[in-house]
């Protein structure tokens, strides 16, 4: 069963860069079906879509976000990461990664890692 | 970018009686080659991941209970629980993905119990 987990520091200060990876397990990143995801959700607020990644490395990013997000892969770990720079107390989420299936049959973002809280403070 | 509207931002339903959310797009997410409708519809449970309920519009996810169910083409969609149950609380939240890679989220309504 595909399992997905993230990891990071949960405390990242203003102007600096917030760092996460993605594990994935019970499964290779590396298929042509799939896109690898990062969604973030503020406290109280909705899920925003960060950006998406294809094992070959392909990148996609939100626009309002794509000036300060890096999004890259390591297939050798079964891993990606995602980036982005100069962060404010905006920044302050539950970070999620997600897989993106884009079959004929299923379409969405099946599998879900359980969410990692990152807060923007001095 | 494609916007997506939902509403209302929350109701609240008595047990057994239907919620309906409503999601507009700002542009038709139905992709003409293969008349299929590129919208999904999640779960989310306090503390938890969203969940994929339902995609291409109307197709439930594997093990999703049929009281779950979706409809609408283009740019109108609704989605609904045809009797609340006390486990269906959570916050809904519709997503295109005619931009796919690229993908936008609905601000999400809020379901409670009357």
């Amino acid at each position: 069963q595909l399992q997905l987990q993230e990891s990071g520091p949960g405390l990242v200060k203003p102007s600096e860069t917030l760092s996460l990876t993605c594990t994935v397990s019970g499964g290779s990143i590396s298929s042509n079906l799939y896109y690898w995801g990062w969604v973030r959700q503020p406290p109280g607020k909705g899920l925003e879509w960060i950006g998406n990644i294809y094992y070959s490395g392909t990148t996609y990013y939100n626009p309002s976000l794509e000036s300060r997000v890096t999004i890259f892969v390591d297939t050798s770990k079964n891993q990606f990461s995602l980036r982005l720079s100069s962060v404010t107390a905006a920044d302050t989420a539950v970070y999620y990664c997600a897989r993106l299936i884009v079959g004929a049959d299923l379409y969405g973002m099946d599998v879900w890692g359980q969410g990692t809280t990152v807060t923007v403070s001095s | 970018d494609i916007v997506m509207t939902q509403s209302p931002d929350s109701l609240a339903v008595s047990l057994g009686e239907r919620a309906t959310i409503n999601c507009k797009s700002s542009q038709s997410v139905l992709y003409s080659s293969n008349n299929k409708n590129y919208l999904a519809w999640y779960q989310q449970k306090p503390g938890q991941p969203p969940k994929l309920l339902i995609y291409w519009a109307s197709i439930r996810g594997s093990g999703v209970p049929d009281r779950f169910s979706g409809s609408g083409s283009g740019t109108d969609f609704t989605f609904t629980i045809s009797s609340l149950q006390a486990e269906d609380v959570a916050v809904y939240y519709c997503q295109e993905y005619y931009s796919t890679p690229a993908l936008t989220f609905g601000g999400g309504t809020k379901v409670e119990i009357k």
